[in-house]
């Protein structure tokens, strides 16, 4: 079946540097999500990329899908404590249900 | 809005007692989920259901496991007998489209513990 695989697992920065995490997946996915968590929270969804090699922006955060629609990044410049958090993207798999990747947790060093 | 509503917040049973979960979903969703989240295993859907009719529960653990949604205001997801392998933070999400098509809105989680 479809995997969604994320990397790093984990990532411990420096407040003010930059972060990345990326997804890859084995199917062509006709879109991907990507989803916050924060520490004793739920999942909250942040934005749906749907286009091949489409670009967005939300303040400090950049997403990104692959021209092959197949892998995702989501990068983060200048974080700040308040971005803590575990970041999971997801895709359609079969049945038409999401899946999510193993999530990219992030720590924030002030 | 009051967005996804689970109830409880937090349940903590005996290995053998029967575990009800609840979910409300918002309001005009007609795609609701039922995920596990645990450390080993990290966010499992459980079970997905469109338009009140269950269309994949291959995640489904065992038969222990059973859920059901009679409305479109409501779902349960029953553990029984529940067992200490059970325990994670149970999430119910919802969402206007059905499958992978659009956002899905969670519910707070009941952090479960089995003893």
């Amino acid at each position: 079946g479809q995997q969604v695989m994320q990397i790093p697992q984990y990532q411990h920065v420096q407040e003010g540097e930059d972060f990345t995490t990326y997804c890859n997946s084995s199917t062509t996915l006709s879109n991907i999500q990507w989803y916050k968590q924060r520490p004793g929270g739920h999942p909250v969804f942040l934005i749906q990329l749907v286009k091949s090699g489409e670009v967005k922006k939300q303040k400090r955060l950049t997403f990104q899908f692959g021209e092959a629609k197949k892998n995702s990044s989501l990068h983060i410049t200048a974080t700040q404590t308040t971005d803590v958090g575990t970041y999971f993207c997801a895709g359609p798999g079969s049945a038409r249900q999401l899946t999510f990747g193993s999530g990219t947790q992030l720590t924030v060093l002030p | 809005d009051a967005g996804v509503i689970q109830s409880p917040r937090h349940e903590v049973t005996e290995m053998g007692q029967e575990v009800t979960l609840r979910c409300k979903p918002i309001s005009g969703h007609n795609s609701l989920f039922w995920y596990r989240q645990t450390m080993m295993r990290g966010l499992e859907l459980l079970i997905y259901f469109n338009n009140n009719v269950p269309i994949d529960d291959s995640g489904m653990p065992e038969d222990r496991f059973s859920a059901k949604m009679p409305n479109a205001s409501f779902s349960t997801l029953k553990i029984q007998p529940s067992e200490p392998r059970d325990s994670a933070v149970y999430f119910c999400a919802s969402s206007l489209f059905g499958g992978g098509a659009g956002e899905q809105y969670f519910g707070p989680g009941t952090r479960l513990t089995v003893t």
